[in-house]
């Protein structure tokens, strides 16, 4: 029962740098989701996926790329690394409707 | 413009009373609510939903929620707390432009950070 499995766990970054978070899911949803979340404001959805090879932004997609080339993996892209992308990084699937989202166990990232 | 807020940062609460986590919503038509937990370290895990019918939904851990269409609310409740429930709670609503993707974009609350205590 892996569910939606994100890598790493934890990573520190520096300005300017870039990294690819890992999320990959086991229950054959077609709908990911990339989220981050920072303290005291919930969770702010980053690019979602309705199936492979469809992504859409969200509500914060600046300064991240996503791609969807199976329906397992969402991978998300930070190509230069600014400290206000400091935050936890959560990944999700769902198989649609009315259905809940299954979460990861967050990417917890830092830049300095 | 659809919003979902939970106006309590804390709720504190005595082991075996009765406890509630608050949120109103707002957004037009039917709503598709949600509550989610978070412990810490973890990601966010589903208790329960409201899409349509009875105005009481029971969820996991014992959790249930009372949908309230007039003060457009959905309150988490649970008649007897416990220690180990002691975690983050999110309430969220479903975006209504996704209804017609059919996925499920979802609006968070900031979260209420329920402790309690022995």
């Amino acid at each position: 029962n892996a569910g939606v499995t994100q890598t790493p766990k934890f990573r520190i970054l520096k300005i300017g740098q870039s990294m690819t978070l890992q999320c990959t899911q086991d229950m054959n949803h077609n709908y990911m989701y990339w989220y981050r979340q920072d303290p005291g404001m919930g969770l702010k959805l980053i690019y979602y996926s309705v199936g492979a090879g469809i992504t859409d932004k969200g509500e914060v997609p600046n300064g991240y790329n996503v791609s969807r080339s199976t329906t397992e993996d969402f991978p998300l892209r930070l190509e230069l690394a600014a400290p206000s992308q400091t935050s936890v990084y959560f990944c999700a699937s769902s198989p649609g409707g009315g259905e809940p989202q299954h979460f990861g166990d967050g990417t917890r990232l830092s830049i300095l | 413009a659809q919003s979902v807020a939970q106006p309590e940062d804390q709720v504190n609460v005595a082991e075996g009373n009765p406890l509630t986590v608050k949120c109103t919503y707002s957004v037009s038509g039917n709503p598709y609510l949600f509550w989610y937990v978070q412990y810490p370290n973890r990601g966010l895990q589903f208790l329960l939903k409201y899409i349509t019918g009875d105005n009481l939904v029971k969820g996991s851990y014992g959790f249930e929620a009372e949908f309230n269409k007039s003060q457009t609310s959905f309150h988490l409740k649970k008649p007897s707390a416990l220690v180990s429930d002691s975690a983050l709670y999110f309430c969220a609503v479903r975006d209504i432009g996704s209804f017609s993707g059919g996925y499920n974009k979802l609006i968070f609350g900031a979260g209420t950070r329920l402790a309690v205590h022995p």
